[in-house]
């Protein structure tokens, strides 16, 4: 069975913060993917980054960062410089070697509010 | 490409009713999924097709619930009847499955209240 934690449910900072949300996976597939969504509070899920299991070289991408450890099974964000428009609830997902990416496990999400 | 369209965006219904969720994926996708989201259980799925073809229903509730793929370009998800505990916010999803990961692009929701 596959499953993806959140411990963070919500986390509150203020802008120009830096703020990592935590994702810790289980899975027993030897290749498998990692995903973060976002989702602001129009409600629709927006897709951030994929990642497959055997890649582990860390992305960046402007003020967001990610940073992947197979050793600790965490698949781990940062938001550089927090901005008002960074509050959304971030969804970290995975799906594994079976069905070639189709079936996405969702965590809880973590609620980030950057205050101004 | 306009995205994954769904409808209707916001439904309101009583008890015991039909509702009937609509979507449109984008066009070249050959893969769709029903999402459902709660407060209580997050997104889980519900349904999939590969090319028009269910592919896993495992998380289909009940038989209350039915989801419809009759061409590429449309899918339904139907709940006969309703009841107060199916309200949540349904999100229809698409790809183009190949091999390794596939990126599903998200609909914006079918919010159902069941009153």
């Amino acid at each position: 069975a596959q499953k993806v934690t959140q411990a963070q449910t919500e986390i509150s900072v203020v802008e120009k913060e830096d703020v990592t949300l935590d994702c810790v996976y289980e899975t027993r597939d030897t290749t498998y993917y990692l995903f973060w969504y976002k989702q602001p509070p129009s409600g629709e899920l927006v897709f951030l980054i994929r990642r497959n299991s055997f890649d582990e070289q860390n992305e960046i991408s402007g003020r967001y960062s990610w940073n992947f450890q197979k050793s600790t099974s965490s698949f781990n964000f940062t938001i550089t410089a927090s901005q008002v428009v960074d509050s959304a609830v971030y969804f970290c997902a995975l799906s594994g070697e079976e069905t070639s990416g189709s079936r996405l496990t969702f965590g809880e999400g973590t609620q980030l509010t950057v205050n101004p | 490409d306009a995205g994954v369209i769904q409808s209707p965006r916001h439904e309101v219904t009583e008890m015991g009713q039909e509702v009937t969720l609509r979507c449109k994926p984008i066009s070249g996708h050959n893969s769709l999924f029903w999402y459902r989201q709660t407060m209580m259980r997050g997104l889980e799925l519900l349904i999939y097709f590969n090319n028009n073809v269910p592919i896993d229903d495992s998380g289909m509730p009940e038989d209350r619930f039915s989801a419809k793929m009759p061409n590429a370009s449309f899918s339904t998800l139907k709940i006969q009847p309703s009841e107060p505990r199916d309200s949540a916010v349904y999100f229809c999803a698409s790809s183009y499955r190949r091999s390794g990961a596939n990126v599903l692009t998200f609909g914006a929701g079918s919010r159902l209240t069941v009153l």
